[in-house]
């Protein structure tokens, strides 16, 4: 089965909402990577993570390894933060990444 | 900051084709990665190198072979082409083999 688990797989809000994108893992996680691949499939990097959370802007992730998870939150939704975001896990045994499926989120004006 | 190039951008191929995709970063990076990203879905690991002369196989690695030339490139080539094999190539470094991972722009393969 797959080891990260994105939800929701596709999302569509209006510009200026909140939304929280989740990731979930079936391996032990040492690190979390959140990437946003735009419609032209360039991956540009959001957040790279330990336990823990980071803020950037409108944007706030958090790694729980304990209960094998990650959140990303979006505030005040722009146009331009339509994609696919996609985690991805290094796991604890052999440091090779592993992707989620990702979720394509709609910002409608 | 850095950048890595991935050539050629486009990569049409004939069934049964070797094909060579590179990538070339300037990162000074230690370990490169090759993922397939097929329509619609994540990226499978295909070959990573941890340092110059490492090759590690991914999940996917059937099929392709790899070659890290030197610690600013590593290559990717298709074996025989498949049309089943149609794919964004995605080339990616990072300073080690856990550490923040950043991306090319990838290779479109389209076999005919």
């Amino acid at each position: 089965g797959d080891k990260v688990k994105q939800s929701p797989s596709a999302l569509s809000l209006q510009e200026g909402t909140n939304s929280a994108l989740r990731c979930n893992f079936s391996i032990a996680a040492t690190t979390v990577q959140w990437f946003l691949q735009n419609p032209r499939g360039s991956l540009m990097n959001l957040f790279y993570l330990v336990p823990g959370t980071k803020e950037n802007g409108r944007l706030k992730s958090a790694f729980d390894s304990k209960e094998s998870y990650s959140t990303l939150h979006i505030r005040d939704a722009q146009l331009e933060d339509s994609g696919t975001y996609f985690c991805a896990a290094a796991h604890s045994n052999t440091n090779k990444v592993v992707f989620g499926t990702g979720t394509r989120l709609q910002v409608l004006p | 900051g850095g950048i890595i190039t991935q050539t050629p951008k486009f990569l049409i191929g004939q069934e049964g084709q070797k094909l060579t995709l590179k990538c070339q970063q300037n990162f000074n990076h230690d370990t490169m990665y090759w993922y397939r990203q097929d329509s619609g879905k994540g990226l499978r690991l295909i070959y990573y190198s941890i340092t110059e002369n490492d090759l590690q196989k991914g999940d996917l690695s059937e099929g392709y072979d790899a070659s890290r030339e030197k610690k600013s490139s590593f290559s990717l080539t298709v074996t025989s082409a498949q049309k089943n094999e149609m794919a964004v190539f995605l080339c990616a470094s990072s300073i080690s083999n856990y550490a923040e991972q950043f991306f090319g722009p990838g290779t479109r393969l389209t076999v005919l």
